[in-house]
């Protein structure tokens, strides 16, 4: 089955470039997504990419995909305060519809 | 539109007791939802896929007739937890597939119900 790894932390200063990464294992997931939570919150869809693309776009988002290192990362530009979450990244697995979700990043932005 | 909600927000409940968890698509029909629980600090485990009118797929591990799953109509699942004990103390989150939905696959989330077992 997939599974999903990130790494579990990271810090930036407001206005700086975050770049949160994610590998997986399944090569056969079709979309690969990003979703967001805050605290005591549900997730939130931010952003997702077809398996054939390589780069998706959506105003202070970048989702860059690697198929060959099966590597997956997420670009937010001019990181803001309200940015400061816990961020997943997402496969699915086969055609179940189920989501496997890798440990989730906290971001922390400084002012 | 795409609202999912959940109900009750937090539960605080004794041990040996049973505690129901509802999860409502608000404007969407959704054949399949999914139940999840998260630790604190920790990704989100997936435990059940409900499909409206039939019988609950359970992940490896999970037992059903601790965690009853109920889906009886297209708006609403609904999640038992039968002789809670404090290690069943999580957050549990729901999601919905929409009926007929694109190709993409999406879950809507609801906002978590916290379940405290003391």
């Amino acid at each position: 089955g997939e599974d999903v790894e990130q790494s579990l932390f990271l810090s930036v200063r407001e206005g700086d470039s975050s770049v949160i990464n994610c590998t997986y294992t399944d090569s056969s997931s079709t979309y690969l997504y990003w979703y967001k939570q805050e605290p005591g919150a549900g997730l939130q869809l931010l952003t997702y990419i077809f398996s054939n693309m390589d780069m998706k776009q959506d105003q202070r988002l970048t989702v860059l995909l690697n198929k060959k290192d099966k590597h997956l990362s997420l670009r937010i530009a001019d990181t803001q305060t309200g940015d400061s979450a816990i961020y997943f990244c997402a496969g699915s697995s086969g055609n179940t519809g189920k989501l496997i979700f890798g440990q989730g990043t906290t971001l922390q932005v400084k002012p | 539109g795409a609202v999912v909600s959940q109900h009750p927000s937090w539960v605080i409940c004794k041990s040996g007791t049973s505690v129901k968890i509802e999860c409502r698509s608000l404007d969407f029909q959704a054949t399949t939802m999914f139940w999840y629980r998260q630790f604190p600090k920790q990704s989100l485990m997936l435990m059940a896929t409900s499909n409206e009118g039939s019988k609950a797929t359970y992940e490896q591990g999970v037992e059903k007739d601790k965690f009853l799953i109920n889906h009886a109509s297209l708006t609403l699942s609904t999640l038992t937890v039968t002789s809670a004990h404090p290690e069943d103390s999580s957050f549990y989150i729901c999601s919905a597939r929409r009926t007929g939905t694109s190709a993409h696959n999406e879950q809507f989330f609801g906002p978590g119900t916290r379940l405290t077992v003391l």
